[in-house]
């Protein structure tokens, strides 16, 4: 099946920094790309969607200017978390929509990031 | 706005025992729903997707059901294994933007060797 990575797997930084999360579609392209947060004991939140070439669509409550999404080629999707704080702590994932493998629903997930904010 | 519940929250059973994992969703209006599994700090993994129009899917060990019209999906795990440990997650994305899966919270199984 269609694989996608993630990079890094995990992250350490100090707070106030800025750390970028790649996600790239191996052997497919991905138009579509979905970036979800994760807190332990929790399910996954939808935090944005990725289009290939244009703005990103972010769900209410996610702050745009703090969580930079970039969809700059069709098998790479990143995620900057801009001066980050310890409470965006989490577990990152992303996933990505193949067009070519049955539908709208098939979507294929990472190996997600885990970041920690000291 | 969908809404995902999963109960247990957590399960434990020996190793061999036939068990059931429940998913229910608010709204009907389904464009399928799909069950996952995840290891701990790892991504998910796709286990079966059951169309709306479908009552059931079958994988292995795996069969996964659904009810539209009470709002509910099970997931049957037959002779379950040590390996089987895992969380399993259901999502049930909405008609109106099948791309948006909205997660339950979980069902944390662990399967006593």
């Amino acid at each position: 099946g269609a694989v996608v990575s993630q990079h890094p797997s995990r992250v350490i930084c100090k707070s106030g920094t800025s750390v970028k999360i790649e996600c790239r579609s191996l052997d497919f392209q991905a138009t579509t790309m979905f970036w979800y947060r994760q807190f332990p004991k929790q399910s996954l939140m939808l935090m944005a969607t990725s289009n290939e070439g244009s703005k990103a669509t972010y769900e209410q409550g996610v702050e745009k200017d703090k969580f930079l999404i970039n969809h700059a080629s069709l098998t790479l999707s990143t995620l900057t978390v801009t001066s980050a704080h310890p409470e965006d702590s989490s577990f990152y994932i992303c996933s990505a929509r193949d067009p070519l493998a049955g539908g709208q629903e098939t979507q294929y997930f990472g190996p997600g990031t885990r970041l920690l904010v000291l | 706005k969908q809404e995902v519940t999963q109960i247990p929250a957590a399960l434990s059973v020996p190793e061999g025992e036939n068990l059931v994992l429940n998913c229910s969703f608010t709204d009907s209006a389904i464009y399928n729903l799909q069950w996952f599994r995840q290891d701990p700090g790892k991504g998910l993994t796709s286990l079966l997707l059951i169309q709306s129009s479908q009552r059931e899917q079958t994988s292995g060990r795996l069969n996964a059901s659904l009810d539209k019209s009470s709002g509910r999906s099970t997931l049957y795990i037959a002779a379950s294994q040590p390996g089987d440990s895992a969380t399993y997650l259901c999502a049930a994305p909405l008609l109106g933007d099948a791309r948006q899966l909205t997660f339950g919270s979980g069902t944390q199984l662990t399967v006593l060797p």
